[in-house]
């Protein structure tokens, strides 16, 4: 079956420990890019990767790192996560970067004490 | 599953009648107007899209109408259904940066029998 899965789904963390969640997709996409999403404020861009090691900024990308050495994987770090990072994050994939179809995970919810 | 706690403007909507939702876009550059639906629990998923050349552009049982002039976008969903039920997003692109997606708050429709 064609999908993004997104690891893990519900994370509980304390300030200032490092985590990584990750995001794996099998449609052979070139495009992949990591969302969050708060009350009342829609889904928020955090980085965003048009192709293997190429990764790129979206709106709000402090406190947040990624990488793509592969196709399929895209994780998201936080290397010292804060309160103002706990939040519902959603990762997507599409054909290519010119593609409006993206493909969403289930999501992951963390929470950061 | 997963959803965001809700602020959301709402839209309450009788089966089978035909719903209207509206966002308005500040970028007068974006090439491209998306609509996402998010069913609770679950990642956005495309629904259609128009390009900035167009007004109008059909799918099944949904209509996109673009007016650059006032910079807004509607949503129009025929006959709708319980299934319909959802949060829906419009997202715009610019030409400057494909890889860049930005979200609207999102309208909460609700179907009643």
């Amino acid at each position: 079956e064609a999908q993004v899965t997104q690891n893990p789904r519900y994370l509980i963390t304390v300030t200032g420990k490092k985590l990584t969640v990750t995001c794996s997709q099998n449609m052979n996409h070139e495009y992949m890019s990591w969302y969050r999403q708060d009350p009342g404020l829609g889904l928020r861009q955090i980085y965003y990767s048009m192709n293997v090691e190429v990764t790129d900024k979206g709106d709000v990308p402090e406190g947040y790192k990624v990488s793509r050495k592969e196709k399929r994987n895209f994780p998201l770090i936080l290397e010292s996560p804060s309160p103002n990072q706990t939040s519902l994050y959603f990762c997507a994939s599409s054909l290519t970067g010119a593609s409006n179809e993206q493909f969403f995970g289930p999501g992951t919810r963390l929470t950061v004490l | 599953g997963e959803s965001v706690g809700l602020h959301l403007p709402t839209l309450s909507v009788q089966e089978g009648d035909n719903s209207i939702i509206n966002c308005a876009y500040s970028n007068s550059a974006s090439d491209y107007f998306i609509w996402y639906k998010q069913e609770s629990g679950k990642g956005p998923q495309f629904i259609i899209d128009i390009r900035s050349n167009m007004d109008k552009r059909q799918g099944q049982r949904v209509t996109v109408l673009l007016n650059k002039t006032v910079k807004h976008l509607s949503l129009q969903i025929a006959a709708t259904q319980p299934g319909d039920s959802a949060v829906y997003f419009c997202a715009e692109r610019g030409t400057d940066s494909w890889g860049k997606l930005q979200f609207g708050a999102g309208t909460q429709v609700v179907v009643t029998p």
